[in-house]
């Protein structure tokens, strides 16, 4: 069964926009993480943001700020005030406590900002 | 600087050839990952390493092979029993067990020609 679920098509935000990256996830295990990635055309992959299960508040990161709601299982990814250099893959994804230290990604979000 | 070094960027390889994709780290991380990434799609993970001496196939092992003789080395070999090799290929580094997130080399793009 699929544990994290991106599923919107590729989007095209305006500079200077705010943009909204959905992610759904599904575990039992009570304590786990969310990460979220940015993989540019070059292909790295760079570490933009972490959420704990046992968090109280929503992590932020400069520009980045992760909407998450324990409940319905979504950890969706905000990207305030969208720059040309955010035009990339997004990727989130999830490691369980007791899942073997292992990362299990989404098929990510194609973001593009135009000028 | 402590980070991942994956090599060659690009490779292309004949078919029927084994091929080895190296990634060396000099993080100190005891955990190492290869993942398989094709146009458009995820990562899917091949085999992962947790410590030295022991590793675990991941959801698509057919086809390749790994070692780990050293924690700072963590080579894939893509064989020629792989039937669609062609592909983007991390390597992934974490410090072990806790809520770490993986910290990636620049990935080598592996083409059959």
């Amino acid at each position: 069964a699929q544990k994290i679920t991106q599923t919107q098509p590729g989007m095209f935000v305006q500079e200077k926009e705010a943009v909204t990256l959905d992610c759904t996830y599904d575990t039992s295990d009570p304590s786990y993480g969310l990460f979220w990635y940015k993989q540019p055309s070059s292909g790295e992959m760079i570490f933009l943001i972490y959420q704990g299960s046992y968090d109280q508040q929503n992590a932020t990161e400069g520009r980045y700020s992760l909407n998450f709601q324990k409940a319905r299982k979504s950890a969706n990814l905000v990207i305030s005030a969208s720059q040309l250099g955010d035009s990339a893959m997004y990727f989130c994804a999830m490691r369980e406590e007791y899942g073997n230290n292992r990362l299990a990604f989404g098929k990510g979000n194609q973001v593009v900002v135009i000028p | 600087d402590g980070g991942i070094t994956q090599s060659p960027k690009y490779l292309f390889r004949k078919e029927g050839q084994n091929v080895t994709l190296s990634c060396e780290q000099n993080l100190n991380h005891d955990a190492m990952y290869w993942y398989r990434q094709d146009p458009g799609q995820g990562l899917r993970l091949i085999y992962y390493s947790q410590i030295v001496n022991d590793f675990q196939k991941g959801d698509i092992a057919e086809g390749y092979s790994v070692s780990r003789e050293k924690k700072e080395s963590f080579p894939l070999t893509v064989t020629s029993a792989q039937k669609n090799p062609t592909a983007f290929y991390l390597c992934a580094t974490s410090p072990g067990q806790g809520n770490y997130g993986y910290t990636f080399g620049s990935g080598t793009r592996l083409t059959v020609v």
